[in-house]
């Protein structure tokens, strides 16, 4: 099985500050094969991106993605007050796995 | 717009079967090429694949689940319904369902993800 690890596990920044968000794999992943979710308190996660970098429907593009093999980054260029959530990386490797989560909290 | 449901019984005792049904609107289950997932959340923990299904029947299980769930599916309700046995309270859980693009070859490659989720049933197991 692989394994994802997600850091930091927190990341306190400030509305309009640039939020870098890492994600590891134990094993090489498949682009095509990992995704990013966002997760608010009480909802259900929400696709942010799949294929590593592709933006899922009606993502602003300040949400982006990149990375390959074992080492992909979520990357919110200017953070707006609802982007405040927890964000999880998913991969499918013999099955799906997903990240523990990174919480990204207003300093 | 394609919606996903969610129902079933809040609360389930330890050593029964917990069924779990997720209705799908706005499309039907049977029209295209995507698997129908079931994912759950433990209280204040992160994300746990289940298993998906196609209409067909065909589907794929999370293998330490495998031995304990069933993923079934009914067209003529554009319904899919979880069943996991010999629950105990480690299966308390928000249960998701959702739509899942993996499994099936798209512009002759495979896509692993989801990008239509249930709000989510909460399952208590509890005596």
């Amino acid at each position: 099985e692989i394994v994802l690890t997600q850091s930091p596990g927190t990341l306190s920044l400030s509305p309009g500050e640039r939020a870098t968000l890492s994600c590891r794999a134990s094993q090489s992943v498949s682009s095509t094969y990992l995704a990013w979710y966002q997760q608010k308190p009480g909802q259900a996660p929400r696709l942010l991106i799949f294929a590593a970098s592709s933006r899922a429907t009606g993502i602003p593009d300040r949400f982006s993605g990149s990375g390959s093999g074992t080492d992909f980054t979520l990357t919110i260029s200017r953070l707006e007050p609802e982007d405040f959530a927890v964000y999880y990386c998913q991969q499918y490797g013999s099955s799906y796995t997903f990240g523990p989560g990174t919480k990204l909290e207003i300093k | 717009q394609l919606q996903l449901q969610e129902s079933g019984p809040g609360l389930a005792k330890p050593s029964e079967t917990l069924s779990l049904t997720c209705t799908v609107s706005g499309a039907p289950i049977s029209s295209s090429s995507y698997f129908w997932g079931w994912i759950r959340q433990p209280p204040g923990k992160g994300l746990e694949w289940i298993g998906s299904i196609y209409y067909n029947g065909t589907s794929y299980y999370n293998p330490p689940l495998k031995s304990r769930v069933t993923i079934s599916v009914d067209t003529s309700k554009n319904q899919l319904s979880l069943q996991l046995g010999s629950v105990t309270a480690a299966d308390t859980a928000v249960y998701y369902c959702a739509r899942d693009r993996g499994f099936t070859m798209v512009r002759g490659g495979y896509f692993y993800y989801m990008d239509v989720w249930g709000k989510g049933t909460t399952v208590t197991v509890s005596s």
